[in-house]
Protein backbone atom coordinates (compact mmCIF):
# COMPACT_ATOMS: atom_id res chain seq x y z
CA UNK A 1 0.00 0.00 0.00
CA UNK A 2 1.14 3.29 -1.20
CA UNK A 3 2.04 5.51 2.07
CA UNK A 4 3.36 9.16 1.41
CA UNK A 5 4.75 10.38 4.29
CA UNK A 6 5.40 14.03 5.78
CA UNK A 7 7.13 15.26 8.92
CA UNK A 8 3.77 15.63 11.31
CA UNK A 9 4.94 18.83 12.96
CA UNK A 10 7.78 21.94 11.96
CA UNK A 11 8.27 25.07 13.62
CA UNK A 12 9.44 28.11 12.90
CA UNK A 13 10.43 32.17 14.00
CA UNK A 14 8.78 34.65 12.34
CA UNK A 15 10.49 35.41 9.12
CA UNK A 16 12.52 32.32 9.17
CA UNK A 17 12.83 29.53 6.51
CA UNK A 18 11.19 25.95 6.51
CA UNK A 19 10.93 23.16 3.91
CA UNK A 20 8.28 20.88 4.79
CA UNK A 21 9.00 17.43 2.39
CA UNK A 22 6.70 14.70 0.84
CA UNK A 23 8.46 11.46 0.36
CA UNK A 24 7.11 7.71 -0.49
CA UNK A 25 7.24 4.73 1.88
CA UNK A 26 8.65 2.56 -1.43
CA UNK A 27 10.49 4.80 -3.67
CA UNK A 28 11.70 8.39 -4.76
CA UNK A 29 9.51 10.99 -5.70
CA UNK A 30 9.69 12.69 -8.93
CA UNK A 31 7.89 15.10 -11.13
CA UNK A 32 6.17 12.16 -12.64
CA UNK A 33 4.26 12.11 -9.44
CA UNK A 34 3.36 15.70 -10.09
CA UNK A 35 3.44 16.81 -6.83
CA UNK A 36 1.27 19.15 -5.10
CA UNK A 37 0.68 21.16 -1.77
CA UNK A 38 -2.10 22.81 -0.09
CA UNK A 39 -2.91 24.97 3.15
CA UNK A 40 -5.45 24.56 5.84
CA UNK A 41 -6.50 26.82 8.68
CA UNK A 42 -8.87 25.11 11.14
CA UNK A 43 -12.90 25.52 10.18
CA UNK A 44 -11.75 26.14 6.32
CA UNK A 45 -11.29 24.63 3.15
CA UNK A 46 -7.97 23.82 1.90
CA UNK A 47 -6.18 26.52 -0.37
CA UNK A 48 -3.79 25.34 -3.11
CA UNK A 49 -0.51 26.74 -3.01
CA UNK A 50 1.71 24.37 -5.39
CA UNK A 51 0.55 22.05 -8.31
CA UNK A 52 2.90 20.39 -10.92
CA UNK A 53 5.53 20.48 -8.45
CA UNK A 54 6.68 24.01 -8.57
CA UNK A 55 3.93 25.95 -10.34
CA UNK A 56 2.37 28.28 -8.03
CA UNK A 57 -1.69 28.48 -7.96
CA UNK A 58 -2.88 32.24 -8.70
CA UNK A 59 -2.81 34.66 -5.82
CA UNK A 60 -0.10 32.55 -3.90
CA UNK A 61 2.92 34.78 -3.00
CA UNK A 62 6.47 33.81 -3.66
CA UNK A 63 7.39 33.11 -0.47
CA UNK A 64 6.48 29.41 -1.10
CA UNK A 65 8.07 27.59 -4.02
CA UNK A 66 7.55 23.75 -4.64
CA UNK A 67 10.85 21.25 -5.70
CA UNK A 68 12.42 18.16 -5.85
CA UNK A 69 14.96 17.67 -3.44
CA UNK A 70 16.83 14.61 -3.43
CA UNK A 71 14.12 11.47 -3.37
CA UNK A 72 11.22 14.10 -2.17
CA UNK A 73 9.23 16.69 -3.18
CA UNK A 74 9.62 19.64 -0.96
CA UNK A 75 7.24 22.98 -0.28
CA UNK A 76 9.81 25.81 1.19
CA UNK A 77 8.23 28.69 2.99
CA UNK A 78 10.60 32.09 3.54
CA UNK A 79 10.42 34.86 5.24
CA UNK A 80 7.63 33.30 7.75
CA UNK A 81 4.83 35.17 8.43
CA UNK A 82 2.21 34.29 11.77
CA UNK A 83 -0.87 33.63 8.84
CA UNK A 84 1.46 30.95 7.63
CA UNK A 85 0.33 28.69 10.87
CA UNK A 86 -1.52 26.41 9.19
CA UNK A 87 -1.69 22.43 8.45
CA UNK A 88 0.43 21.08 5.18
CA UNK A 89 -0.79 18.76 2.83
CA UNK A 90 1.17 16.82 -0.47
CA UNK A 91 -0.29 15.32 -3.09
CA UNK A 92 1.57 12.82 -4.87
CA UNK A 93 -0.11 11.28 -8.24
CA UNK A 94 0.28 7.47 -8.30
CA UNK A 95 -0.84 6.77 -12.07
CA UNK A 96 -3.93 5.18 -13.51
CA UNK A 97 -5.90 8.65 -12.20
CA UNK A 98 -5.31 7.86 -8.45
CA UNK A 99 -3.11 10.25 -5.85
CA UNK A 100 -2.51 10.52 -2.09
CA UNK A 101 -3.13 12.70 0.23
CA UNK A 102 0.19 12.66 2.93
CA UNK A 103 -0.74 12.90 6.45
CA UNK A 104 -0.11 16.61 6.65
CA UNK A 105 2.37 18.65 8.79
CA UNK A 106 1.77 21.16 11.26
CA UNK A 107 3.35 24.11 11.00
CA UNK A 108 3.57 26.63 14.29
CA UNK A 109 5.36 29.96 13.66
CA UNK A 110 6.84 31.30 16.47
CA UNK B 1 -13.52 33.11 -11.29
CA UNK B 2 -13.71 29.25 -10.67
CA UNK B 3 -16.68 28.37 -8.06
CA UNK B 4 -17.34 25.33 -6.51
CA UNK B 5 -20.15 25.51 -4.63
CA UNK B 6 -21.31 22.51 -2.22
CA UNK B 7 -24.73 21.94 -0.99
CA UNK B 8 -26.05 21.83 2.37
CA UNK B 9 -24.63 20.31 5.64
CA UNK B 10 -26.60 16.62 6.31
CA UNK B 11 -27.52 14.75 9.47
CA UNK B 12 -28.39 11.09 8.43
CA UNK B 13 -28.72 7.56 10.30
CA UNK B 14 -26.86 4.72 9.79
CA UNK B 15 -28.08 2.86 6.90
CA UNK B 16 -29.82 5.52 5.04
CA UNK B 17 -28.67 7.16 1.47
CA UNK B 18 -27.59 9.92 0.91
CA UNK B 19 -26.62 11.87 -2.11
CA UNK B 20 -24.51 15.31 -2.12
CA UNK B 21 -23.45 17.87 -4.36
CA UNK B 22 -20.82 20.36 -6.19
CA UNK B 23 -21.75 22.78 -8.49
CA UNK B 24 -19.49 23.94 -10.92
CA UNK B 25 -19.37 27.69 -12.76
CA UNK B 26 -16.51 30.29 -14.63
CA UNK B 27 -14.98 27.08 -16.33
CA UNK B 28 -15.78 24.32 -18.89
CA UNK B 29 -17.35 21.73 -16.79
CA UNK B 30 -17.40 19.24 -19.17
CA UNK B 31 -13.49 19.22 -19.70
CA UNK B 32 -11.76 18.88 -15.95
CA UNK B 33 -11.69 16.09 -13.36
CA UNK B 34 -13.42 16.81 -10.60
CA UNK B 35 -12.25 15.30 -7.06
CA UNK B 36 -13.86 14.60 -3.69
CA UNK B 37 -11.90 14.43 -0.71
CA UNK B 38 -12.83 13.21 3.21
CA UNK B 39 -11.64 14.98 6.15
CA UNK B 40 -12.68 13.20 9.06
CA UNK B 41 -12.93 14.99 12.40
CA UNK B 42 -9.53 16.34 13.60
CA UNK B 43 -8.04 14.07 10.97
CA UNK B 44 -6.06 14.92 7.29
CA UNK B 45 -7.18 15.29 3.85
CA UNK B 46 -8.19 11.92 2.22
CA UNK B 47 -8.14 11.60 -1.59
CA UNK B 48 -10.92 9.57 -2.65
CA UNK B 49 -11.58 9.79 -5.99
CA UNK B 50 -12.25 11.61 -9.52
CA UNK B 51 -15.13 12.07 -12.00
CA UNK B 52 -14.36 13.46 -15.98
CA UNK B 53 -17.86 15.03 -16.39
CA UNK B 54 -17.81 14.48 -20.26
CA UNK B 55 -17.83 10.75 -19.78
CA UNK B 56 -18.35 10.19 -16.34
CA UNK B 57 -14.74 8.43 -16.26
CA UNK B 58 -14.65 7.53 -12.74
CA UNK B 59 -11.09 6.92 -10.86
CA UNK B 60 -11.26 5.62 -7.07
CA UNK B 61 -8.93 5.23 -4.49
CA UNK B 62 -8.11 1.93 -3.11
CA UNK B 63 -10.03 2.37 0.02
CA UNK B 64 -13.02 4.05 -1.17
CA UNK B 65 -13.98 1.79 -4.16
CA UNK B 66 -17.03 -0.08 -2.90
CA UNK B 67 -18.56 2.70 -0.58
CA UNK B 68 -18.88 5.38 -2.71
CA UNK B 69 -19.97 6.11 -6.04
CA UNK B 70 -19.37 9.21 -8.08
CA UNK B 71 -21.50 10.76 -10.75
CA UNK B 72 -21.87 13.91 -12.91
CA UNK B 73 -24.42 15.48 -14.73
CA UNK B 74 -22.75 18.20 -17.23
CA UNK B 75 -25.95 19.35 -18.32
CA UNK B 76 -26.05 21.20 -15.04
CA UNK B 77 -22.36 21.33 -14.48
CA UNK B 78 -23.13 19.36 -11.34
CA UNK B 79 -20.97 16.76 -9.83
CA UNK B 80 -22.47 14.10 -6.91
CA UNK B 81 -21.20 11.86 -3.92
CA UNK B 82 -23.29 9.28 -2.83
CA UNK B 83 -23.81 6.36 -0.44
CA UNK B 84 -26.23 3.94 -0.72
CA UNK B 85 -25.60 2.68 3.46
CA UNK B 86 -24.24 5.54 5.76
CA UNK B 87 -22.39 4.49 8.65
CA UNK B 88 -21.13 6.32 11.38
CA UNK B 89 -17.48 6.20 10.23
CA UNK B 90 -18.93 8.15 7.19
CA UNK B 91 -19.37 10.98 9.52
CA UNK B 92 -17.08 13.80 7.95
CA UNK B 93 -16.29 17.27 5.97
CA UNK B 94 -16.53 16.38 2.19
CA UNK B 95 -15.01 18.70 -0.29
CA UNK B 96 -14.91 18.64 -3.86
CA UNK B 97 -12.15 20.13 -6.18
CA UNK B 98 -11.66 20.76 -9.12
CA UNK B 99 -8.38 19.14 -11.23
CA UNK B 100 -5.94 20.71 -14.15
CA UNK B 101 -5.58 17.25 -15.31
CA UNK B 102 -6.16 14.12 -13.65
CA UNK B 103 -2.50 14.03 -12.44
CA UNK B 104 -1.96 17.49 -12.00
CA UNK B 105 -3.36 18.24 -8.12
CA UNK B 106 -6.72 19.86 -7.19
CA UNK B 107 -6.34 23.55 -8.01
CA UNK B 108 -10.16 24.75 -6.82
CA UNK B 109 -12.07 23.89 -4.00
CA UNK B 110 -15.76 24.03 -2.75
CA UNK B 111 -16.56 25.17 0.54
CA UNK B 112 -17.00 21.61 2.07
CA UNK B 113 -20.40 19.53 2.98
CA UNK B 114 -20.36 18.11 6.59
CA UNK B 115 -21.91 14.67 6.97
CA UNK B 116 -22.76 13.71 10.39
CA UNK B 117 -24.27 10.51 10.59
CA UNK B 118 -25.77 9.18 14.17
CA UNK B 119 -28.37 7.17 15.48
Amino acid sequence: QTVVTQEPSFSVPPGGTVTVTCGLNSGSVSTYNYPSWYQQTPGQAPRTLIYSTNIRSSGVPDRFSGAILGNKAALSITGAQADDESDYYCVLYMGRGISVFGGGTKLTVL
Amino acid sequence: EVQLVQSGAEVKKPGESLKISCKASGYTFSSHWIGWVRQMPGKGLEWMGIIYPDDSDTRYSPSFQGQVTLSADKSINTAYLQWTSLKASDTAMYYCARHGSASTGLLDWGQGTLVTVSS
